[in-house]
């Protein structure tokens, strides 16, 4: 079993819909909850991270944790063809080091 | 304020061919870190460096692959003999402090094809 697992997608949405990524970890310890989104080729770039249970919103964005179901999820609102891209989910237990999923590839098309 | 920057972009070598990857974080970061992306995989940890020290390297394969920080500025990873399943994508990031609810930047990566 995988630490951090996610669906490879492709997840296809409409312009304009609600995107849903989501994410389970298999380690209890894990204290920490990232995602980064990463366009092909590029680096990955820190969007979210949240570390209670809960809902944390940024703007479009908003980050999703619980920790009893070792669930943590991404929303993405009124989605936008520039915000397909892949996106990866990282948890980090008690060290600094980030626990990678496979990542999720988001298509949003017009 | 420069971003983590990585060279080269692209490396091409052959199986048993020596390959040095650099690495220059943000100015003033003194976590350094090295992941990989193996075809099809996550993104794996390497090491982690705080200034010039190791402060974790235990994602690191097998020693054949060696990394320094000199100085506790840029670092290099070199891989000696290469090996077919090295190639990947090597990516940098750096951080300014080490916080467990913190992220930290990654550089563009370098893709390393061992052929």
């Amino acid at each position: 079993q995988k630490e951090v697992e996610q669906n490879s997608g492709p997840l296809s949405v409409p312009e304009g819909a609600i995107a849903s990524l989501n994410c389970t970890y298999s380690d209890r310890g894990s204290q920490s909850f990232f995602w980064y989104r990463q366009y092909s080729g590029k680096s990955p770039e820190l969007i979210m991270f949240i570390y209670s249970n809960g809902d944390k919103e940024d703007g479009r964005f908003t980050a999703q944790l619980n920790k009893a179901s070792q669930y943590v999820s991404l929303l993405i609102r009124d989605s936008q063809p520039s915000d397909s891209a892949t996106y990866l989910c990282a948890v980090k237990r008690n060290t600094d080091k980030l626990i990678f999923g496979t990542g999720t590839r988001l298509q949003v098309f017009p | 304020e420069a971003g983590v920057t990585q060279f080269p972009s692209h490396s091409v070598i052959e199986k048993g061919q020596t390959v040095t990857l650099r690495c220059d974080p943000i100015s003033g970061h003194d976590n350094l870190y090295w992941y990989r992306r193996v075809m099809g995989k996550e993104i794996k940890f390497l090491l982690h460096f705080v200034k010039e020290s190791k402060q974790d390297e235990s994602g690191m394969p097998n020693n054949r692959f060696l990394a320094e920080r000199t100085g506790g500025t840029y670092s290099t990873l070199k891989v000696q003999p290469a090996e077919l399943e090295d190639s990947g994508v090597y990516f940098c990031a750096s951080s300014q402090v080490s916080r467990d609810n913190y992220g930290y930047t990654f550089g563009s990566g370098t893709r390393l094809t061992v052929v």
